[in-house]
């Protein structure tokens, strides 16, 4: 199993649609979960981190979930910019902090 | 903001060739990072640094080594350059930002090794 695993997609969906993914994560004592957004040939930016509460950006909402180890961004009322890769972070527990990526899902936002 | 500076962006090599792709960030991190992206297969982390002049190996250090002699500048080095090296190539710097811990990744070396 993958140490960090999205599913792919692509997610096509109308403008003013609201789109969920999940990421799911294979080391229990994993402390720190982010999202990042890439855009096509851009580096990763982050998006938001995600607390074990949840949180909410705006229209942009993360949840954790340890007991099923999967997080989750939930993308309401799409716009065509949200068009990118969303990339799932999870730091390597262990002591020090090593992210791992999972290798993003694609999202296309259509009018 | 944080700046992550790659200073090469697009590199055309030939096989066998040294190479050295350079990245500065200049927040007094400590924590960088090098990683390649490849399409279908995501970000993978090559080598790593928590201080200077330490380095640790990532998942594929094979035909990569990297320095680290000052905080802010982490280098990567391809020995002999091959055509599966061709690739995207990230640094990334990892500090304390306003949602905890974050990484701060440079825009990318785009480099082709024929």
């Amino acid at each position: 199993r993958k140490e960090v695993e999205q599913d792919p997609g692509p997610f096509n969906v109308p403008e003013g649609a609201t789109v969920a993914f999940n990421c799911t994560y294979s080391n229990s004592a994993s402390q720190s979960f982010f999202w990042y957004r890439q855009d096509c040939r851009k580096e990763p930016k982050l998006l938001m981190s995600v607390y074990s509460s949840g949180n909410e950006d705006g229209r942009f909402t993360a949840q954790l979930n340890r007991a099923s180890q999967y997080i989750s961004l939930l993308i309401r009322d799409s716009k065509l910019s949200d068009s990118a890769t969303y990339l799932c972070v999870v730091n390597r527990a262990g002591g020090s902090y090593i992210p791992t990526f999972g290798r993003g899902t694609s999202l296309i936002v259509h009018p | 903001d944080v700046k992550v500076t790659q200073s090469s962006r697009y590199l055309v090599k030939r096989t066998g060739e040294k190479v050295f792709l350079e990245c500065v960030q200049d927040m007094d991190h400590e924590n960088m990072f090098w990683y390649r992206q490849d399409p279908g297969l995501g970000l993978r982390l090559i080598y790593f640094s928590y201080d200077v002049k330490m380095k640790e190996k990532g998942d594929i250090p094979e035909g990569y080594s990297v320095s680290r002699e000052k905080k802010e500048r982490f280098s990567l080095i391809l020995e002999s350059a091959s055509t599966n090296q061709t690739s995207m190539y990230l640094c990334a710097s990892e500090g304390q930002g306003s949602s905890g811990n974050t990484i701060y990744f440079g825009e990318g070396s785009w480099l082709t090794v024929v």
